[in-house]
């Protein structure tokens, strides 16, 4: 079946320096990849996100990238800042599962001040 | 309408009894997700409603849970003779009916059988 992995489980980064989570997919016709942010006892929240036409998105100080062929994507979050600190989950669907959204088991990212 | 709701936002019940949750999801959205998410895991999919229709059950998922969206608007998730194990956030979803795009999360329901 679908299976999203996701690396590192826990980040710990200096204020001001970049993180980077990369995830990889199994299901093939994957093509879409959104990447959600969980604060302690909130509800996720989708951050960007990234459709396979294109390999890289960028807004502000976050930007994703895909290599369809290998089925890889990445976070990257640069100057980073203590509010980032959070959970961030990958995420893949594609048509043949009905749109539906397999995650990944989550990065705790620490940005210490 | 401000997104997706879910009620009760916790629920501790003792082991064996039933429970019964709610998600209201956002007003024009036709589909609704149910996971169900452990500390430390990603939300792992358990179902999946176009409109009414149910189009996708995990199959991790125990007979002992059901699911309904009878009128294409809320749905209830069903747990039957609960153990420690369902001990969790259940967390509903819901999107709108274009393709891949974004699910919206409710604040979820956390259960603990006790």
């Amino acid at each position: 079946g679908e299976n999203v992995e996701q690396h590192p489980s826990t980040l710990s980064v200096q204020e001001g320096d970049s993180a980077v989570i990369k995830c990889t997919y199994s299901d093939s016709a994957s093509n879409y990849f959104p990447w959600y942010k969980q604060e302690l006892g909130k509800r996720p929240q989708l951050i960007i996100d990234i459709r396979s036409n294109v390999g890289e998105k960028k807004d502000q100080r976050i930007a994703v990238t895909l290599n369809k062929t290998a089925k890889h994507f990445s976070l990257h979050i640069t100057e980073t800042q203590p509010e980032d600190s959070a959970v961030y989950f990958c995420a893949a669907s594609g048509i043949t599962g009905g749109f539906k959204t397999i995650f990944g088991a989550g990065t705790r990212l620490f940005v210490k001040a | 309408d401000t997104g997706v709701s879910q009620d009760p936002r916790h629920k501790i019940t003792k082991r064996g009894q039933n429970v019964t949750f709610r998600c209201d999801p956002i007003s024009e959205h036709n589909r609704l997700y149910w996971y169900r998410q452990t500390l430390g895991q990603g939300p792992e999919f358990l179902t999946y409603f176009q409109n009414e229709a149910q189009l996708e059950k995990s199959r991790l998922l125990s007979d002992r849970f059901s699911a309904e969206r009878p009128k294409g608007s809320f749905s209830t998730l069903e747990i039957q003779r609960t153990e420690q194990g369902d001990s969790a956030m259940y967390l509903c979803a819901s999107s709108p009916n274009r393709g891949n795009t974004e699910a919206f999360f409710g604040q979820g329901t956390r259960l603990t059988v006790v």
